[in-house]
């Protein structure tokens, strides 16, 4: 099984401030099948990001995923009040998993 | 508009067996896979079942395999998730996922609101 591992646990800042989340997987898996979800208290996920880099429908381009191999990172370029939220990586290249996800808290 | 609706979580006995549905709207359910993911209060999302869209091939987590059965009735639109031989560690919200293919590799790309199981006596 292929372990995603995403750092820090928590990242406290402040709107308008950049954020760079990584995810580093125990393993390569096919093609950069990774993508990012948010999740905020109280709801379901929302995909972000597919295929490592490709935003999904109604994405705002403040986000960006890069990446591939092992090492892959999302980024929000400026922090809006309703990015602060926990963010997953998911592998979907071998099997499916997810990392254990980041909190992007307001400092 | 994509919907899907969970529903069949309630508070079960370990050892129990319970049936969670998710029924399906605004798009062509037989299109695309589905699967289960779930997530136990407090904690991560951890992906349970896949089924491709035609249902003829379906996937396993290690953790509920033998255990959980995932099916679905693409006249109905509606995904299933038969679970037997509940445990402590089954209780989470269960969320339905649809894939964004029909067959493997497939992301996530739209979700219910998830429905609540709870395994305690």
């Amino acid at each position: 099984e292929i372990v995603l591992t995403q750092s820090p646990g928590t990242l406290s800042l402040s709107p308008g401030e950049r954020a760079t989340l990584s995810c580093r997987a125990s393993q390569s898996f096919s093609n950069s099948h990774l993508a990012w979800y948010q999740q905020k208290p109280g709801q379901a996920p929302r995909l972000l990001i597919y295929g490592a880099s490709s935003r999904a429908t109604g994405i705002p381009d403040r986000f960006s995923g890069s990446g591939s191999g092992t090492d892959f990172t999302l980024t929000i370029s400026r922090l809006e009040p309703e990015d602060f939220a926990v963010y997953y990586c998911q592998q979907y290249g071998n099997s499916r998993t997810f990392g254990q996800g980041t909190k992007v808290e307001i400092k | 508009e994509v919907q899907l609706l969970e529903s069949g979580g309630v508070l079960v006995q370990p050892g129990g067996s319970l049936r969670l549905s998710c029924s399906a709207s605004g798009f062509t359910f037989s299109s695309y896979a589905m699967s289960w993911v779930r997530q136990a209060p407090g904690k991560g999302l951890d992906w349970v079942s896949a089924i491709s869209g035609s249902g003829d091939s379906t996937y396993d987590a290690d953790s509920v395999k033998g255990r959980f059965t995932i099916s679905r009735d693409n006249s109905r639109n509606t995904l299933y998730l038969q679970m037997n031989s509940l445990r402590a560690e089954d209780t989470a919200i269960y969320y339905c996922a649809k894939g964004s293919a029909a067959v493997r590799p497939y992301c996530f790309d739209n979700w219910g609101q998830g429905t609540l199981v709870t395994v305690s006596s």
